[in-house]
């Protein structure tokens, strides 16, 4: 069964500094998905990893992926206020449905 | 293009009532989903359906029941709503399973079972 563990759950850090949040799988699967939730809305995808050793990167925010660890990181470079939110990756169970398997995630606050 | 909806946006109900809640996607994708967000538990898959006329049980499919009538809608029905079932409900859908096909999701309805 997959099981999916985001670290750490909560996360304050101050603008400017630089700061990743780890993702870890239990089973094999290439295809891993961070996601961005803000308060009362619904989850808008951030980066869509397919492969061993892909990286993606977007503004502040720079994802990756190491299938061979079954580990995911999304790096956050010199934070803005407006990152604040709750970043959630997501595995893709690879057994016919595709089903996508959700960490708890990891509410972050970017102090001024 | 509308991509996924969901209706109601937000529900009351009382303890044994049912309802049904909607999903609409404008897309042709050939899957969907339903999850439930709880606090601090991220989203948990209730049930899923590969293609119209399929279902199939996710994690937490206790007290719900789905139906893909028509490729672009999957309902989620609570036939006896439970307290428990207090949650925001997200449907999403993909194309399909090969290559570039991430999971959009609907904007979800908030539901309070009293």
């Amino acid at each position: 069964e997959l099981k999916v563990e985001q670290n750490p759950l909560f996360l304050s850090m101050q603008e400017g500094k630089n700061y990743t949040i780890y993702c870890n799988y239990s089973t094999t699967s290439d295809r891993l998905y961070w996601y961005r939730q803000d308060p009362g809305k619904s989850l808008e995808s951030l980066f869509v990893l397919l492969s061993n050793g892909a990286v993606k990167q977007e503004g502040r925010l720079m994802a990756s992926l190491d299938t061979k660890a079954r580990l995911s990181t999304l790096h956050i470079t010199a934070a803005v206020h407006d990152l604040s939110a709750t970043y959630f990756c997501a595995v893709e169970d690879q057994g016919g449905s595709e089903k996508l398997v959700f960490g708890k995630g990891t509410k972050l606050t970017v102090n001024p | 293009n509308a991509g996924v909806t969901q209706t109601p946006k937000f529900r009351v109900l009382k303890t044994g009532q049912s309802m049904t809640l909607l999903c609409a996607q404008d897309m042709n994708h050939e899957y969907m989903y339903w999850y439930r967000q709880d606090p601090g538990m991220g989203l948990r898959l209730i049930h899923y359906s590969v293609g119209e006329g399929t279902t199939a049980k996710g994690e937490v499919p206790d007290g719900y029941n789905v139906s893909r009538l028509k490729k672009q809608n999957f309902l989620l029905g609570l036939e006896s709503a439970a307290p428990s079932q207090t949650s925001v409900y997200f449907c999403a859908s993909r194309p399909g399973t090969s290559g570039y096909n991430e999971q959009f999701f609907g904007p979800g309805t908030r539901l309070t079972v009293l």
